[in-house]
């Protein structure tokens, strides 16, 4: 089945400086790869996804990179802002099995 | 559109009671999720039921069940606590798009079993 591994488990930087999670996953049958935000006492909420026929997606501030070769894809938040701070997970998975798996998660902070 | 709604917020029981969490959805939605979050673990798949009417395990099912009850409602039942079962619950749902699939999930349910 599908394993993801994330990178780092935390990471801190500086406002305005950017921030790169990654991720990687072990199926290659996975072809759909989204990023969650969770903030501290909520669920995890979707801020962008991924397909494995697209090499890259952006969405303003965020960017996410998928290397189908290598299997691991990445989360890339320039021009970090203390309301970036929250745990971000990504998952793996393929349409229509109804599974994804997730990233044990980073916890980012983005200091003032 | 209140979307993905749970109850309780918090729960604390004992070794050996039971409970049902409950999950709610408004947003016509086919499939639905229960997930356990840990420290360190991100989030398991517990159960999810992909239609109203089925259910499926997901990577940690031991010591739970699940009722979908109709297309909004999704419920988790614990049987017999264990303090192993001490985490925070999520309920999701998922759109399922042309592109893009998107899970919707519920504000969580801190269990603490003593």
């Amino acid at each position: 089945g599908e394993n993801v591994e994330q990178h780092p488990s935390t990471l801190s930087v500086q406002e305005g400086d950017s921030a790169v999670i990654k991720c990687t996953y072990s199926d290659s049958a996975s072809n759909y790869f989204p990023w969650y935000k969770q903030e501290l006492g909520k669920g995890p909420q979707l801020i962008i996804d991924i397909r494995s026929n697209v090499g890259e997606k952006k969405d303003q501030r965020i960017a996410v990179t998928l290397n189908k070769t290598a299997k691991h894809f990445s989360l890339h938040i320039t021009e970090t802002q203390p309301e970036d701070s929250a745990v971000y997970f990504c998952a793996g998975g393929t349409s229509g099995t109804y599974k994804y798996i997730f990233g044990t998660g980073t916890r980012l902070k983005v200091l003032a | 559109n209140a979307g993905v709604t749970q109850t309780p917020k918090f729960q604390v029981l004992k070794t050996g009671q039971s409970m049902t969490l409950q999950c709610a959805q408004d947003m016509n939605h086919n499939s639905m999720y229960w997930y356990r979050q840990d420290p360190g673990m991100g989030l398991r798949l517990i159960y999810y039921s992909a239609s109203e009417g089925t259910t499926d395990k997901g990577e940690v099912p031991n010591g739970y069940n699940v009722s979908r009850l109709n297309k909004r409602e999704f419920s988790l039942r614990l049987e017999s606590a264990a303090p192993s079962q001490t985490s925070v619950y999520f309920c999701a749902s998922i759109r399922r798009g042309v592109v893009t699939d998107t899970q919707y999930f519920g504000p969580g349910t801190r269990l603490t079993v003593l």
